[in-house]
């Protein structure tokens, strides 16, 4: 069954350094979204997108946040100087069309700024 | 205020009872789901409604759209039900992003 890949599972990183996070979507899937979850607290929504452009973003995704599709398959999250704070699990989710439809999710990965 | 709030927060139970988390929401949507996160993060995707009952094996749900309120029931739970279930909403539009509750922690002893 196909599935949402994400890498690495886990990032270690120093205050100030920038990371990528990594995800391949469903390949037939047109919109594409990053969530992430702090630990112990709910999962928030961070950024859409869909045919190639941010469709919609929350407060949370402010100019340190970027997200591209470089190619046909990858979908990143840049964070350009990562806070401790931005601390958490990182979820990117696929989705076939618009409409209901369901979301698919891949494992996470978890952010640790040091 | 929460738009999207669930109870219990924490269920413990023994193997075999019937389980019922609640979810009510108050916003508009065009959807709600049900999700699973395992303890080591991972989350599936187990229902998604718009109206009336779905059953998947051991887990049903239900919404009402009038009363703004979800419930999601398991029967004859067992260990390995143990795991947060999230409700989450989606309020239509064009990106159909999710706005999520709280989740609730179950833990199922034998």
């Amino acid at each position: 069954e196909p599935e949402v890949t994400q890498t690495p599972s886990h990032q270690v990183t120093q205050m100030g350094q920038e990371v990528i996070l990594r995800c391949v979507p469903i390949s037939n899937h047109l919109y594409f979204y990053w969530y992430r979850q702090i630990l112990g607290q709910k999962v928030e929504f961070l950024v859409s997108f869909y045919n190639n452009e941010i469709s919609e973003k929350s407060e949370i995704f402010d100019d340190q946040f970027s997200v591209e599709r470089p190619d046909g398959s990858n979908f990143t999250l840049k964070i350009r100087s990562t806070k401790l704070e931005d601390s958490a699990m990182y979820f990117c989710a696929s989705r076939l069309q618009g409409g209901v439809y369901e979301q698919y999710f891949g494992p996470g990965t978890r952010l640790t700024v040091t | 205020k929460n738009e999207v709030e669930q109870s219990p927060q924490n269920l413990t139970a023994q193997e075999g009872e019937f389980i019922t988390i609640n979810c009510s929401y108050s916003v508009g949507i065009s959807a709600l789901h049900w999700l699973q996160q395992h303890p080591g993060g991972g989350i599936v995707s187990l229902f998604m409604l718009s109206s009336g009952k779905k059953k998947h094996g051991r887990l049903i749900a239900t919404i009402n759209i009038q009363e703004k309120h979800s419930s999601l029931h398991i029967t004859a739970s067992h260990p390995r039900d143990s795991a947060v279930y999230i409700c989450a909403v989606s309020r239509g539009g064009s990106n159909y992003q999710l706005i999520w509750g709280a989740g609730t922690k179950l833990i199922i002893k034998p």
